[in-house]
């Protein structure tokens, strides 16, 4: 059973606020993602990470920003949040076996108003 | 570049009847994996299957099964006997693997609704 955890499950900001969504794994591994789903279904990869100190953005053009000073957390912050970035954000780990499936935490459904 | 195309964007069916839901993929890649994912209303990812792709033995789980064709790009994924419990958002991916990086491409998702 993979352990990640994302908070806060849901949340309802108002424009031009700051705010960072957190996620957390206590399985020691390396390779974390980002991705943002839409409405509409669709998951782009916004951010991945393949270690501490190491952050990549994704295929998604993203205004948010993340950060890896620990190897078991990878927080994503928006500096103003807009109604554009109304949206769901998953989390994913996945250990160093080679191709194995990612591990995905439960999400935080933004919504801003 | 990597593509993974699921065609059908919704399907409904009724209960007990049997559904597939079909990915295609693109890659150049002679070694890559191939996975299902299932995301019920909660919202939360969960993994089904991987496959890799000099594998091409079809698998069955229960009321599950996957069939890949590597001569299609092709794993389609088959329900028998459907009930409510499937509905959800069903994703195919295809990973990447560049060096020691990874990542996952998704298609856009297949939302099966199964009636009473």
């Amino acid at each position: 059973e993979a352990d990640i955890y994302q908070t806060p499950r849901y949340l309802v900001i108002g424009t031009g606020k700051k705010i960072t969504l957190e996620c957390s794994q206590t399985m020691g591994h390396d390779k974390m993602y980002w991705y943002q789903q839409d409405p509409g279904m669709e998951l782009h990869l916004i951010h991945y990470s393949y270690g501490v100190n190491s952050t990549e953005k994704g295929d998604l053009s993203s205004e948010s920003t993340v950060s890896r000073i620990r190897t078991e957390h990878f927080p994503l912050t928006l500096e103003s949040a807009r109604p554009s970035h109304t949206s769901q954000y998953l989390c994913a780990s996945i250990d160093s076996i080679y191709n194995s499936p990612l591990h995905f935490g439960n999400g935080t459904r933004l919504t801003v108003t | 570049a990597q593509k993974v195309t699921q065609a059908q964007t919704e399907i409904s069916v009724v209960e007990k009847e049997d559904v597939t839901l079909d990915c295609v993929y693109e890659t150049r890649d002679t070694t890559y994996y191939l996975f299902w994912y299932k995301q019920p209303p909660s919202g939360e990812l969960v993994f089904l299957i991987r496959r890799n792709s000099f594998d091409e033995q079809n698998e069955i789980s229960g009321r599950y099964s996957w069939n890949f064709q590597k001569s299609t790009s092709s794993f389609n994924f088959t329900i028998t006997a459907s009930q409510v419990v499937d509905s959800a958002v069903y994703f195919c991916a295809l990973s990447e693997t560049l060096g020691s990086n990874y990542k996952l491409t998704f298609g856009k998702g297949t939302l099966l609704t199964v009636n009473p």
